[in-house]
């Protein structure tokens, strides 16, 4: 079973405007955490923002929030006022803190904000 | 101020041709990996590292084998190359086993197999 689900193969966002991407994960251990990267053209991956999964708040880091919904195991990063710089591949992962192995990544979403 | 260093950053290899892809990471990290990434997927894990001398296989091991001598090094061996393995891989480090450490990550090596 696919530990991490995005969605959203591709999106378009105006600039100046807020856009939600979506991530559903599945995990059976209690404590666990959710991480978000930006992949720019230029390929490297960037560290946006981390949610655990017993933070009360939704995590927020700048213009990137995090809205954490723990029952219905969704983690959907919420960039707001775009920049046309957003413009990149979002990858929502996982690592199930109990476990040495790193982290499940998602297929991603490609951003795409137009001026 | 360097973290995750990666090298090469392109190689292209011809079927069969052997490699080791070289990661260094300058922050005393314990936790090392390499994932691959094709088009369309995520990352995926090949291999990760604990501390120094203490390896484990990730989700997609086969045809790769790793080491760790050392806390700053993490080299990737392509034992046989595969048209299959053509990938862009990267190496990552974090501090240690704590859930909220990000992953730091080189650029990564664009690898092409003939």
């Amino acid at each position: 079973a696919q530990k991490i689900t995005q969605t959203q193969p591709g999106m378009f966002v105006q600039e100046k405007e807020a856009v939600t991407l979506d991530c559903t994960y599945d995990t059976s251990d209690p404590s666990y955490g959710l991480f978000w990267y930006k992949q720019p053209s230029s390929g490297e991956m960037i560290f946006l923002i981390y949610q655990g999964s017993y933070d009360q708040q939704n995590a927020t880091e700048g213009r990137y929030s995090l809205n954490f919904q723990k029952a219905r195991k969704s983690a959907n990063l919420v960039i707001s006022a775009s920049q046309l710089g957003d413009s990149a591949m979002y990858f929502c992962a996982m690592r199930e803190t109990g476990s040495a192995r790193q982290l499940t990544f998602g297929s991603g979403t490609q951003l795409t904000v137009l001026p | 101020n360097a973290g995750v260093t990666q090298t090469p950053k392109f190689q292209v290899l011809k079927t069969g041709q052997s490699m080791t892809l070289q990661c260094a990471q300058d922050m005393n990290h314990e936790y090392m990996s390499w994932y691959r990434q094709d088009p369309g997927m995520g990352l995926r894990l090949i291999h990760y590292s604990v501390g120094a001398g203490i390896t484990d296989q990730g989700e997609v091991p086969n045809g790769y084998n790793v080491s760790r001598s050392t806390t700053e090094d993490f080299p990737l061996r392509l034992l046989s190359a595969a048209p299959s393995q053509t990938s862009v891989y990267f190496c990552a480090s974090r501090r240690d086993g704590i859930g909220d450490q990000p992953q730091h990550f080189g650029d990564g090596t664009r690898l092409s197999i003939l």
